[in-house]
């Protein structure tokens, strides 16, 4: 148990549908990340938001749509993706942005684009 | 913006310690040396973060050399457990924001 929970953990989705992916934390953490682990990359950093506004939007393609309603969830909101956005996304939250705050990562999110 | 380097791959055998090494040659003065791991198919766990100091805890020891220009992480007594990518990361500076950047890596097998 990581404290951050990432629902669900295996999704297939077709280029036309729309799904959404869930984070929940229950630290207490004021800071919250979305991470794109593609095979054989690094994490690439896709969002931050901080006290529920978005800080950070690293180049990210519009079919991929983030909402944070409070500090304890987050959401990835889907459409239209390619068969290249397949890979695990990883949902991360901290207590704020400091340089002394580590990480905590939930188990990730298996997306397959057919 | 500091970055680090690893090497891609170490194995270390059951019961003896992992000692990995970690470059960041460009570190800023205020700026945290971290450690995470990822077993496969997991999310990256933290395991521990320092300044200057060395540090420990219930599960690894960090060695910051006195120049802050590389460390080493620690697994005194390594388990198959153990197998995994360790992650050594400096929290960039993208103009005030501090993002942890992650690199590939370092592979640790422990074996029997």
């Amino acid at each position: 148990e990581t404290g951050v929970t990432q629902t669900p953990r295996h999704l297939v989705m077709g280029m036309t549908n729309k799904k959404s992916l869930k984070c929940e934390q229950h630290l207490g953490h004021n800071a919250m990340y979305w991470y794109k682990q593609s095979a054989k990359k690094p994490l690439e950093l896709m969002f931050v938001y901080n006290f529920k506004e978005q800080t950070e939007n690293n180049s990210v393609p519009s079919r991929f749509s983030p909402e944070c309603p409070n500090s304890s969830h987050l959401f990835l909101h889907l459409h239209t993706l390619q068969p290249e956005d397949s890979a695990l996304y990883l949902c991360a939250s901290s207590q704020d942005r400091t340089l002394s705050s580590p990480l905590h990562f939930g188990n990730g999110t298996r997306l397959t684009v057919t | 913006d500091a970055k680090t380097t690893q090497p891609p791959s170490m194995d270390c055998a059951e019961g003896r310690a992992a000692n990995l090494p970690c470059n960041h040659s460009t570190i800023s003065g205020n700026e945290y040396v971290y450690w995470y791991r990822q077993i496969h198919s997991q999310g990256p766990q933290y395991i521990i973060h320092g300044l200057k100091n060395n540090e420990t805890n219930e599960m690894a020891s960090l060695i910051i050399t006195e120049d802050r220009k590389s460390s080493t992480l620690i697994l005194p007594h390594a388990t198959l457990r153990d197998t995994a990518v360790y992650y050594c990361i400096v929290r960039v500076d993208l103009g005030g924001s501090y993002i942890p950047t992650f690199g590939r890596g370092t592979s640790l097998i422990v074996h029997p």
